[in-house]
């Protein structure tokens, strides 16, 4: 069975700095593997996705992931943080071909100035 | 473009009634799911659809029902809505489940009041 956990359910940083969401999943096959943002009031929208191919996986808006088999991670990280990244972030994981993915609860970025 | 709508985007409504929210979406994707959102659950899967006349009952689906009578259109019905379904209900989309890589597209949400 696939599951997903989001190690923070809320992150808070200064403009400007550096942002790290964790996440961590399980996964009887080898996984895809998705980052999602949601604004507020808004639908979710793909940050980048991990399909077995390179494990540091490069997505929108400056953000990137790595994806660490014997570590069962997949964590989100940004060099520097902007006003417009303060949303909610979900980790999702879909294990074979055919399955329907499954969230994680969500980790809150909030970014101050 | 192509896109997912949600209609309506609120909805108030009273205990025991019946409530539809619909789904449709233009890129022609076999593949649809309804997610419900609530505070501290994340996204929570309440049905889905592999194509025409195919549903599939997800993590959540006691007390909602879903039919898939063509390609664009997947609505959701609450036979008999109840308060615990007060939630923000998330449709979405994707390509051929064959590809296992193929990300969601969703729409903006219908946020769901049962009073």
């Amino acid at each position: 069975a696939q599951s997903v956990t989001q190690l923070d359910s809320h992150v808070s940083v200064s403009e400007g700095t550096p942002v790290l969401l964790r996440c961590n999943y399980s996964s009887s096959y080898s996984p895809s593997l998705f980052w999602y943002v949601q604004h507020p009031n808004k639908g979710l929208q793909l940050l980048l996705k991990y399909t077995s191919a390179a494990t540091l996986v490069k997505g929108i808006n400056g953000f990137e992931a790595e994806f660490k088999k014997s570590e069962t991670s997949f964590h989100l990280t940004k060099p520097s943080a902007h006003m417009s990244d303060a949303a909610e972030y979900f980790c999702v994981v879909r294990g074979a071909a055919g399955t329907a993915l499954i969230f994680g609860k969500g980790t809150t970025l909030s970014v101050s100035s | 473009d192509a896109e997912i709508t949600q209609s309506p985007r609120h909805k108030i409504t009273e205990t025991g009634r019946q409530v539809t929210l619909a789904c449709h979406q233009t890129w022609n994707h076999n593949n649809m799911f309804w997610y419900r959102q609530d505070l501290g659950h994340g996204l929570r899967l309440i049905h889905y659809s592999y194509g025409v006349q195919d549903t599939n009952k997800g993590e959540v689906s006691d007390g909602y029902s879903v039919s898939r009578s063509n390609t664009e259109d997947l609505p959701l019905t609450l036979e008999s809505a109840a308060s615990s379904q007060t939630s923000v209900y998330f449709c979405a989309s994707s390509e051929s489940q064959g590809l296992s890589s193929s990300p969601l597209h969703f729409g903006n949400g219908t946020r769901l009041t049962v009073t």
